[in-house]
């Protein structure tokens, strides 16, 4: 069974650009998270997608968004990009079903210059 | 913002010693969780225990959990190289609305010596 895979790896952009992060869940799950890993805040909840809707997000700012698609896959978008933004982005998925572990690809890591 | 906090922040023993990781979270839970990121990696899912279990083994792994000091203990016996890795915590405190995103501890930095 082949896991959460993210793309791209690495990601490198300036101050004001956008970027966009993809993630594709494992065959069968239906909900997809995105977290932002940063040195020195540790892992903090983004969003959660579940059958095409954002169902929570965690205590981000607008420009952090993103939408899910009908295969269930999913992109992360983050607007007018700031040095702090500078992080290891991870996506899980899991069944919706309450108390489910969930399960994380290898992250996309975004460096702001 | 952050739930659990691991103690210690760094820990580093000897190959073939037992390893042992607290957490401590703030809020009411569903159920508790543990994972294990090797350096620049994606989480690896080690054990979940729910709030109604205090105790759960798994291979060489051990959990408890108490609900009353809301706190969670993780033991690691007969240490590795490979088990070299930070591990963390992370609590669900899913609502009757489904799932929710898991709040994480800062994490415990393990190192086997070998």
């Amino acid at each position: 069974e082949a896991g959460v895979t993210q793309s791209p790896t690495h990601l490198i952009k300036t101050r004001g650009q956008q970027a966009t992060l993809r993630c594709s869940p494992i065959s069968g799950h239906t909900s997809v998270y995105w977290y932002q890993q940063a040195l020195g805040l540790g892992l903090q909840f983004l969003l959660w997608y579940d059958e095409g809707e954002e169902r929570n997000r965690g205590n981000f700012p607008p420009r952090f968004s993103g939408r899910q698609f009908p295969n269930y896959s999913s992109e992360l978008n983050v607007n007018a990009l700031e040095l702090e933004d500078s992080a290891l982005y991870l996506c899980a998925s899991n069944l919706d079903r309450a108390g489910q572990p969930q399960h994380f690809g290898d992250g996309t890591r975004l460096s702001i210059l | 913002s952050q739930q659990g906090e691991e103690d210690p922040q760094a820990l580093s023993i000897q190959e073939g010693e037992n390893a042992t990781m607290n957490c401590s979270y703030k809020t009411s839970i569903n159920n508790l969780q543990w994972y294990r990121q090797n350096s620049g990696r994606g989480l690896v899912h080690l054990i979940l225990i729910r709030s109604n279990e205090r105790e759960k083994h798994s291979g060489r792994l051990r959990v408890t959990l108490d609900t009353s000091k809301k706190s969670s203990s993780l033991l690691i016996t007969a240490s590795r190289a490979a088990d070299t890795a930070s591990y963390f915590c992370a609590t669900d405190s899913y609502s009757g609305g489904g799932a929710d995103g898991l709040t994480f501890g800062k994490g415990t930095h393990l190192i086997i010596q070998p």
